[in-house]
């Protein structure tokens, strides 16, 4: 595809229950990143992906999120036990290479989001 | 604490007319500072990316410009457009170790341009 896709563009769901979450990069893209937007907050990062694994996964709220990214690729952001605290918008973002001290730019291109609303 | 603070939180302006909104960060080393529009419902798309020795950068009617010694940055758009409503996010990148993977944000400056 041409950018960054995710799917669902929106999902409800039951307090305590699971959800997942899913990430087209662009593809060639090696980093990917996901983010959580609350209602007027900027984006909050949560884990960024160099490859298939994790590189950095210190923005994770809890136990409960856990993201996948098990061929370099697609990325699935998984949340178990959902609480309406965890209603926002997830974003997802890919960049073609993660970034290191030196370099000048590594733009991230955004995908959509995904609204979670959890009831 | 937000690391990266800006101001105003919203603004109205009519069509045609200029404004400038602002960006302040407090952490340091930095790697480069965004500035991004978001349009409600859709992801932040990139206006500007500067690094720390880079003083001004223009795309079209936008111009951002970098004041590293006093960690402060603006956004300056000119002949304002209704399109040009949108949430403005200013996010720095901060270096830490050998390489480094996360954006901070700020909160955004929500514009508004009337007819």
């Amino acid at each position: 595809g041409a950018g960054v896709s995710q799917t669902p563009s929106n999902k409800v769901t039951e307090k305590g229950k699971y959800v997942e979450l899913r990430c087209d990069p662009i593809s060639g893209h090696t980093a990917l990143y996901w983010y959580r937007q609350s209602l007027g907050q900027g984006p909050e990062f949560l884990i960024y992906f160099q490859g298939t694994g994790a590189a950095d996964d210190s923005g994770l709220p809890n136990d409960r999120f856990f993201a996948v990214r098990p061929e370099g690729s697609v990325s699935t952001l998984k949340i178990q036990r959902t609480e309406r605290g965890d209603s926002a918008v997830y974003l997802c973002a890919s960049s073609l290479e993660g970034q290191q001290r030196g370099s000048s730019y590594n733009e991230q291109f955004f995908g959509p989001g995904t609204r979670l609303t959890v009831l | 604490k937000n690391q990266v603070e800006q101001s105003p939180q919203s603004l109205i302006i009519l069509e045609g007319k200029n404004c400038t909104l602002q960006c302040n960060y407090t952490v340091s080393p930095f790697s480069n500072l965004r500035w991004y529009k978001q349009d409600t419902g859709r992801g932040p798309v990139s206006l500007t990316i500067m690094t720390f020795s880079e003083n001004t950068k223009s795309n079209g009617r936008y111009t951002a410009t970098l004041d590293a010694d006093t960690k402060q940055s603006s956004l300056h758009i000119t002949a304002s457009q209704l399109s040009d409503s949108a949430s403005y996010i200013c996010v720095v990148s901060f270096d830490r170790g050998s390489t480094l993977g996360r954006l901070y944000f700020g909160r955004g400056t929500q514009l508004t341009v009337w007819p």
